[in-house]
C-alpha cells in the first residue's frame, strides 16, 4: 500500500513569514500533485508534477519533486492570511490504473 | 462552465438508516471519483466510474456502492449506516480515469447519529 507522510501536520504563522511544508514517501510515484482546501469547500489543485527533480512556482508558491519521485515540498513564501487551508498532496501511479494516494495534508492557518 | 455539483450539502441520519448521494460532474467529464475525508484518516478512495462502468473500488465495506448514469451523473449510496461513517464525501470529475486534473465538488457533510 502507498503511503503519503505528510508535515507539519499543523502550522500556525504570521502574515509575511516563509513556511516549507512537506510530503513524503517510501513508494515511487509517477506524478505528485498539491490541493489545496479552505473549510467547507472540497480541495483544488494547484500543481502536478511528473519529473524527478521538477521545481514549479505558482506566484508565491514554489513545488519541488524529489529526485527519486519519493517526495515533494511547497514553500510559500510571505505567507498571506489568504494562503490558510489544508494543503494535500497526492501521488499517482503510472498508467492511472489506479487512483490518486492522498496524504493527510498539512492545516495551514496564517495570522494577519 | 458549472462546477461539479453535489447534492445534498449537509445530511444527519441515524444509525441503520441508508443514504444516497449524488453528483454532477462538469459537462463533458465521463470520470467521477468518490473519496471519504475524516479527520483522523484524511481522503480515502471510494470507488471510480468511467462510462457507467466501476473501473475501481477502494478498500471500504460493500455497504459502500456508487453507480453511473448515461449523462455521467453519479449516485453513492451507503446501507445500513454507522457512526464511523460520519464524513465528508467528496465527488471529484475528470475528463478521462487517468490520473490528471480532478476538479472535486464541495462535498456532502454526512452525519450519523
Amino acid at each position: 500500500t502507498q503511503l503519503l507522510e505528510q508535515s507539519p501536520q499543523f502550522l500556525s504563522i504570521q502574515e509575511g513569514e516563509n513556511l516549507t511544508v512537506y510530503c513524503n514517501s517510501s513508494s515511487v510515484f509517477s506524478s505528485l500533485q498539491w490541493y489545496r482546501q479552505e473549510p467547507g469547500e472540497g480541495p483544488v489543485l494547484l500543481v502536478t508534477v511528473v519529473t524527478g527533480g521538477e521545481v514549479k512556482k505558482l506566484k508565491r508558491l514554489t513545488f519541488q519533486f524529489g529526485d527519486a519521485r519519493k517526495d515533494s515540498s511547497l514553500h510559500i513564501t510571505a505567507a498571506q492570511p489568504g494562503d490558510t487551508g489544508l494543503y494535500l498532496c497526492a501521488g499517482g501511479s503510472q498508467g492511472g490504473s489506479e487512483k490518486l494516494v492522498f496524504g493527510k495534508g498539512t492545516k495551514l492557518t496564517v495570522n494577519p | 462552465k458549472a462546477g461539479v455539483t453535489q447534492t445534498p450539502r449537509y445530511l444527519i441520519k441515524t444509525r441503520g438508516q441508508q443514504v444516497t448521494l449524488s453528483c454532477s460532474p462538469i459537462s463533458g467529464h465521463r470520470s467521477v471519483s468518490w473519496y471519504q475525508q475524516t479527520p483522523g484518516q484524511g481522503l480515502q478512495f471510494l470507488f471510480e466510474y468511467f462510462s457507467e462502468t466501476q473501473r475501481n473500488k477502494g478498500n471500504f465495506p460493500g455497504r459502500f456502492s456508487g453507480r453511473q448514469f448515461s449523462n455521467s451523473r453519479s449516485e453513492m449510496n451507503v446501507s445500513t449506516l454507522e457512526l464511523g461513517d460520519s464524513a465528508l464525501y467528496l465527488c471529484a470529475s475528470s475528463f478521462s480515469p487517468l490520473n490528471e486534473k480532478l476538479f472535486f465538488g464541495s462535498g456532502t457533510q454526512l452525519s450519523v447519529l
